[in-house]
């Protein structure tokens, strides 16, 4: 199985830029996704293929990277953000990552 | 609107079986892979199953190989999911979620959720 690791937490002020890393343990091509995950909803498709903006997301929100190293980026931070964002990779069938916590100041 | 409506979920002792349906509407059903995906209470995202528009391509997570199955009825636009010797570690909120694009599941992702059903697996 491809195992994809992601920080538990992190903690960021308004208005800030804040960027969410998720590492594969092996090379996934460009197919690599982002969850946006608010509590007591229903995950939400932020970012395909590693890059492009799902229909509706706010351009504050981009992707990057290639192969195994990803990361989601904020820009700026709102405070409506605070949310659980999973990776999610569909190279060798599917698998998320843990989810990383992202918490306001 | 896509929606996903799931339900079945319920309170389940060890080793029974339970059925899990997934209502879909606002699309052409018949068109689109579908999947299972759980959450376990304050835990992240499994992945348990997919199945593509006319079932001829069907893939389960190993945990529940075996003892889960996976079917659509296009007729009916509805998901399933037989889960049979169900063990404490099964409880979790199910979601049916829908592939982004038409007649592919290899390589995709998942473009809608439905709000999930819960399973409990406890005696």
């Amino acid at each position: 199985d491809t195992v994809l690791t992601q920080s538990p937490a992190l903690a960021v002020s308004p208005g800030e830029r804040v960027s969410i890393s998720c590492r594969a343990s092996e090379g996934v091509n460009s197919y690599m996704h982002w969850y946006q995950q608010k509590p007591g909803q229903q995950p939400k498709l932020l970012i395909y293929k590693a890059s492009n903006l799902a229909s509706g997301v706010p351009a504050r929100f981009s992707g990057s990277g290639s192969g195994t190293d990803f990361t989601l980026t904020i820009d700026p931070v709102e405070a409506d953000d605070t949310a659980t964002y999973f990776c999610q990779q569909s190279w060798n069938e599917w698998t998320f990552g843990g989810g990383t916590k992202l918490e306001l100041k | 609107e896509v929606q996903l409506v799931e339900s079945g979920g319920g309170l389940v002792q060890p080793g029974r079986s339970l059925k899990l349906s997934c209502l879909a509407s606002g699309f052409t059903f018949s068109n689109y892979g579908m999947n299972w995906i759980r959450q376990a209470p304050g835990k992240g995202l499994e992945w348990v199953a997919s199945i593509s528009s006319s079932s001829s391509y069907i893939y389960y997570a190993d945990t529940v190989k075996g003892r889960f199955t996976i079917s659509r009825d296009n007729a009916k636009n509805t998901l399933y999911l037989q889960m049979t010797s169900l063990r404490s570690e099964d409880t979790a909120l199910y979601y049916c979620a829908r592939h982004s694009r038409i007649l592919r599941i290899r390589g995709d992702w998942f473009a809608y959720w439905g709000q999930g059903t819960l399973v409990t697996v406890s005696s």
